[in-house]
């Protein structure tokens, strides 16, 4: 079965500076997509950035970043110039390609907390 | 984006009743919903997947009989909750995927939007 790591269950950055949120997965499998999702105090969750297994080249959202390295099964988010409406639980999700099962896996979470 | 609405937002029950949750996407046919429950300071935890005009796949642990599902429109997808208890007090969340049912491959994205969530109380 996949699993999602997220070991820091909780950060905090201050406001322009960059923090960098962990996450690892166990899969056996070769295709598939990693997200992060951000969910702020209203709950509504929403998409930061997605990256396909197949992609070698890191994806980029304006000032989201991804660290992905498929061999070390790791995907790390990378914040640059910290806002006040960062501050949100982040989630880290694991989905396969096709078929029924696929389905999203979510990681434990990451509370960040942005500071002045 | 896609906009997926939940109906209600918040509800309170008493024990032993039931209590319907909607889930609908506005603005797009949507295949295959999920259903999430999400425990505070918790991560989401998948409790079924639904399929228009089929059974709804339910993850291990989740009662069938307890969480039924019906998804009988590719815009519409409802939860209820019966004979609920206090510890099913929890926060629901539904998505709903846009796209093909499990067609996706490797050039295909069927993102998933989700709903704004429903919270339950059970006294």
């Amino acid at each position: 079965a996949q699993t999602v790591t997220q070991s820091q269950p909780e950060m905090s950055v201050q406001e322009a500076e960059t923090v960098t949120l962990s996450c690892t997965y166990d899969t056996s499998e070769s295709d598939y997509y990693l997200f992060w999702y951000k969910q702020p105090p209203s709950r509504q969750m929403i998409l930061v950035i997605r990256q396909e297994a197949y992609k070698q080249q890191n994806a980029t959202e304006n000032r989201f970043s991804v660290n992905f390295q498929k061999a070390a099964k790791s995907f790390s988010l990378k914040i640059s110039d910290s806002q006040l409406g960062d501050a949100a639980m982040y989630f880290c999700a694991y989905r396969i390609y096709t078929g029924t099962a696929s389905k999203l896996t979510f990681g434990t979470g990451t509370r960040l907390q942005v500071t002045l | 984006g896609a906009v997926v609405s939940q109906h209600p937002s918040r509800v309170i029950c008493k024990s032993g009743t039931s209590v319907k949750i909607e889930c609908r996407s506005l603005d797009f046919q949507a295949t295959t919903m999920f259903w999430y429950r999400q425990f505070p300071k918790q991560s989401l935890m998948l409790m079924a997947t639904s399929n228009e005009g089929s059974k709804a796949t339910y993850e291990q642990g989740v009662e069938k009989d307890k969480f039924l599902i019906n998804h009988a429109s590719l815009t519409l997808s409802t939860l209820t909750v019966t004979s609920a208890h206090p510890e099913d007090s929890s926060f629901y969340i539904c998505s709903a995927r846009l796209g093909p049912k499990g067609l996706a491959g490797p050039s295909s994205y069927n993102e998933q939007f989700f709903g704004p969530g429903t919270r339950l109380t059970v006294l």
